[in-house]
């Protein structure tokens, strides 16, 4: 595609719940960021991807959250027994080579996830 | 571990004015990349500019220039003869020069309104 797609736009769901975040990154980009951006905060990274593999995971905040990315393309970010706290805007990136380097990271117009 | 510092929350500035947005970062490395992206109300992140940390001399883009200053840790954002649609938030970042660091690491951000 033309751009980093993410869907659904918007999200709501109940507490307890779980939820599946959708990324399309952009085609031939190997390396695929998520990262959260809560109200009034900067960008809060999550997980990294360099194909299929997950070099960097340091950011999930707890068990409850995962992420896979089949195909070296699509990834899905899943959040299990859903709180409050989850509540953000949940942003995607990519980029063509997850090497050193000044590569630009193209991002995703995100998923924003309501917990009530 | 890195962290990137925006003092300013929100910033304004008249319409054709130039206005400042500061940046500080901490870091040990020596070997490093800084960005600063825009965040419309669309959400979507849209990078501004970049500098890599081993060149002395100031990334320009058009109305953009940063004034890179390494030995104090700062990467500040100058835009000049402001636009309407300049108004965003404003994000710094930094990434890593080391190999397998691929994330970005992104400050809290600063709203910047343009007034006509």
């Amino acid at each position: 595609g033309a751009g980093v797609s993410q869907s659904p736009s918007n999200k709501v769901t109940e507490k307890g719940k779980d939820v599946e975040l959708r990324c399309d990154p952009i085609s031939g980009h190997t390396a695929l960021y998520w990262y959260r951006q809560s109200l009034g905060q900067g960008l809060e990274f999550l997980i990294y991807f360099q194909g299929n593999s997950a070099p960097d995971k340091s950011g999930l905040p707890s068990d409850r959250f995962s992420a896979e990315r089949t195909g070296g393309s699509v990834s899905t970010l899943t959040i299990q027994r859903t709180q409050q706290e989850d509540s953000a805007v949940y942003l995607c990136a990519s980029s063509l080579v997850g090497v050193r380097g000044n590569t630009e990271a193209f991002f995703g117009q995100g998923t924003r996830l309501t917990v009530v | 571990a890195q962290t990137v510092t925006q003092s300013q929350p929100e910033m304004s500035v008249q319409e054709a004015e130039t206005v400042t947005l500061s940046c500080t970062y901490d870091t040990s490395e020596s070997d490093y990349y800084l960005f600063w992206y825009k965040q419309p109300p669309s959400r979507q992140m849209i990078l501004v500019i970049r500098q890599e940390a081993y060149k002395q001399q100031n990334a320009t883009e058009n109305r953009f220039s940063v004034n890179f200053q390494k030995a104090a840790k700062s990467f500040s954002l100058k835009i000049s003869d402001s636009q309407l649609g300049d108004a965003a938030m404003y994000f710094c970042a930094y990434r890593s020069g080391q190999g397998g660091s691929e994330k970005l690491v992104f400050g809290k951000g600063t709203k910047l309104t343009v007034n006509p």
